[in-house]
C-alpha cells in the first residue's frame, strides 16, 4: 500500500525557515516523480514543486523560485522541502503528493499534509 | 500560466440530482484535464484524468467530458458522500494550475 506521511510543519515567524518531509512507503520511491501541493486555510489547492526521479529536474511555481528548494533523497525513500524566507502568505497545508512516472501525469497519492503558519 | 475558472462555485443540491461543474481553461489544453475530489480535512482524491477517463475505484456515476478550453465533470445521481469541494488541473503546461473549487452541499 502507497503510503506518503509528512512532517515538519510548524508556526515560523515571517523570514524564518522550515524543512518538511515526506516519508514514502509501499513503492519503488526512485522510479516516480514527486510533487508538493500547498492549501492556504479555507482556500484551494496551489501546486509548489515537483522533482524528477533521480532529481535532475526540479520545476517550482514562480511566487516560491528562489525561495524553496524540493529536493529527494531515494536511499531514504523520503521527499523534502527546504523553505526559506517564510511569508505570511505561505500559511498553509503542504502535502506530499504524486507518484508519478511523468510530469505531466495528475496525483493518484496524497500524504494527509502537515500544517505551515507564517506569522508573528 | 493557464488560468482555470470553474463554475459554479458553490452549488445546493439534494441526493438524487444530476449535478455538472464547468472548468474553463484561458488557453486550449487539449484533454490534459483532471478532477479532484475533496471533503473537509481529508486531502483530495483524483476522480478522472485525461478530461474523461475514470480512476480505478471510482464510481461511474462520475463522468468528465470536454477537450480544448471547456470541460465538464456530472455526477449523475448525487449520493450523499459526494458532497464536496470539487477541483480541475491542468497538466497540459507548467505550472500544473488548480481551478478555485466547487463546493457542493446539500439543498
Amino acid at each position: 500500500e502507497v503510503q506518503l506521511v509528512e512532517s515538519g510543519g510548524d508556526l515560523v515567524q515571517p523570514g524564518g525557515s522550515l524543512r518538511l518531509s515526506c516519508a514514502a512507503s509501499g513503492f519503488t520511491f526512485s522510479s516516480y516523480w514527486m510533487s508538493w501541493v500547498r492549501q492556504a486555510p479555507g482556500k484551494g489547492l496551489e501546486w509548489v514543486a515537483n522533482i524528477k526521479q533521480d532529481g535532475t529536474e526540479k520545476y517550482y511555481v514562480d511566487s516560491v523560485k528562489g525561495r524553496f528548494t524540493i529536493s529527494r533523497d531515494n536511499a531514504k525513500n523520503s521527499l523534502y522541502l527546504q523553505m526559506n524566507s517564510l511569508r505570511a502568505e505561505d500559511t498553509a497545508i503542504y502535502y506530499c503528493a504524486g507518484v508519478i512516472e511523468t510530469k505531466w501525469e495528475p496525483y493518484d497519492y496524497w500524504g494527509q499534509g502537515t500544517l505551515v503558519t507564517v506569522s508573528s | 500560466d493557464i488560468q482555470l475558472t470553474q463554475s459554479p462555485s458553490f452549488l445546493s443540491a439534494s441526493v438524487g440530482d444530476r449535478v455538472t461543474i464547468t472548468c474553463r481553461a484561458s488557453q486550449g489544453i487539449s484533454s490534459f484535464l483532471a478532477w479532484y475530489q475533496q471533503k473537509p480535512g481529508k486531502a483530495p482524491k483524483l476522480l478522472i484524468y485525461a478530461a474523461s477517463t475514470l480512476q480505478s475505484g471510482v464510481p461511474s456515476r462520475f463522468s468528465g467530458s470536454g477537450s480544448g478550453t471547456e470541460f465538464t465533470l456530472t455526477i449523475s445521481s448525487l449520493q450523499p458522500e459526494d458532497f464536496a469541494t470539487y477541483y480541475c488541473q491542468q497538466l497540459n503546461s507548467y505550472p500544473p494550475t488548480f481551478g478555485g473549487g466547487t463546493k457542493v452541499e446539500i439543498k
